[in-house]
C-alpha cells in the first residue's frame, strides 16, 4: 500500500541530545512537510521540500534542520538549540503543483525527558 | 495575515443526528481547501479536498461546501455514529505551488450512543 511511513512513534531526548525523525514515502510525491503540533494550536509548518536536494524554512524553523537526499526521504533532525522540543511531529507530502491532496503520515511524539 | 479558524472548539451530539462543522478563512484567494480527521494520537486522513473552481464534494456521509466569497467552508457529516467521534480540520491552500496548508485549530467531534 501506498503511504507515508514516519518512525519512531515515540521518541525520548535528552537535555542538550540532537534526535532525528524518519520519513519515507512510496507516493512518488515531489513535495515533503514537516509539521509540529501542539495542543490547542493548529499544525504549524517546520520546514518542506519541493524537490530533491532542495528545502525551505516553514514558520517555525529555528532549532531544526532537514534533508533531501533522496525523493522518497525527508528526516528532521531536532537540535539542541530548539528550546521547546516536546510536542508532536507531522510529516506529510503532496503531488506537485497546486491543488493536490496532501497526505500525512502517522506522527511522532517526541518528549523530553 | 492568513488565518484559518474553526468553531466551535468542540461539540458532542447524540448518535444519528445530522451536523455541521464551520472553517473561516481570512483571504478569499485560496487555491483548495481540504478537510482531515484526526483521531487520538494519530496522523491526519484526509476526507475531502475541494479546488477554488468547486462549491462542493461528497464523500458518502460528509459533504464539504466552499463559499471563497465568504470565507467559508462547511462539512456536512450526515446520520452520525460514535465512529465519527474525531478531532476534524480544515487546512487552505494560499500559494498553489507545493501546497503549503494553513491550518485551523480543530473541532472536535462526540458522538454518543
Amino acid at each position: 500500500d501506498g503511504g507515508i511511513t514516519q518512525s519512531p512513534k515515540y521518541l525520548f531526548r535528552k537535555e542538550g541530545q540532537n534526535v532525528t525523525l524518519s520519513c519515507e514515502q512510496n507516493l512518488n510525491h515531489d513535495a515533503m512537510y514537516w509539521y509540529r503540533q501542539d495542543p490547542g494550536q493548529g499544525l504549524r509548518l517546520i520546514y518542506y521540500s519541493q524537490i530533491v536536494n532542495d528545502f525551505q524554512k516553514g514558520d517555525i524553523a529555528e532549532g531544526y534542520s532537514v534533508s533531501r537526499e533522496k525523493k522518497e526521504s525527508f528526516p528532521l533532525t531536532v537540535t539542541s538549540a530548539q528550546k521547546n522540543p516536546t510536542a508532536f511531529y507531522l510529516c506529510a507530502s503532496t503531488q506537485q503543483g497546486g491543488g493536490t491532496e496532501a497526505f500525512f503520515g502517522q506522527g511522532t511524539r517526541l518528549t523530553v525527558v | 495575515k492568513q488565518e484559518v479558524t474553526q468553531i466551535p472548539a468542540a461539540l458532542s451530539v447524540p448518535e444519528g443526528e445530522n451536523l455541521v462543522l464551520n472553517c473561516s478563512f481570512t483571504d478569499s484567494a485560496i487555491y483548495n481547501l481540504q478537510w482531515f480527521r484526526q483521531d487520538p494520537g494519530k496522523g491526519l486522513t484526509s476526507l475531502l479536498l475541494i479546488q477554488s473552481s468547486q462549491r462542493e464534494q461528497t464523500s458518502g456521509r460528509l459533504n464539504a461546501s466552499l463559499d471563497k466569497s465568504s470565507g467559508r467552508s462547511t462539512l456536512y457529516i450526515a446520520a452520525s455514529q460514535p465512529g465519527d467521534s474525531a478531532t476534524y480540520l480544515c487546512a487552505v491552500d494560499y500559494t498553489g505551488t507545493a501546497s503549503k496548508l494553513t491550518f485551523g485549530t480543530g473541532t472536535r467531534l462526540q458522538v454518543t450512543l
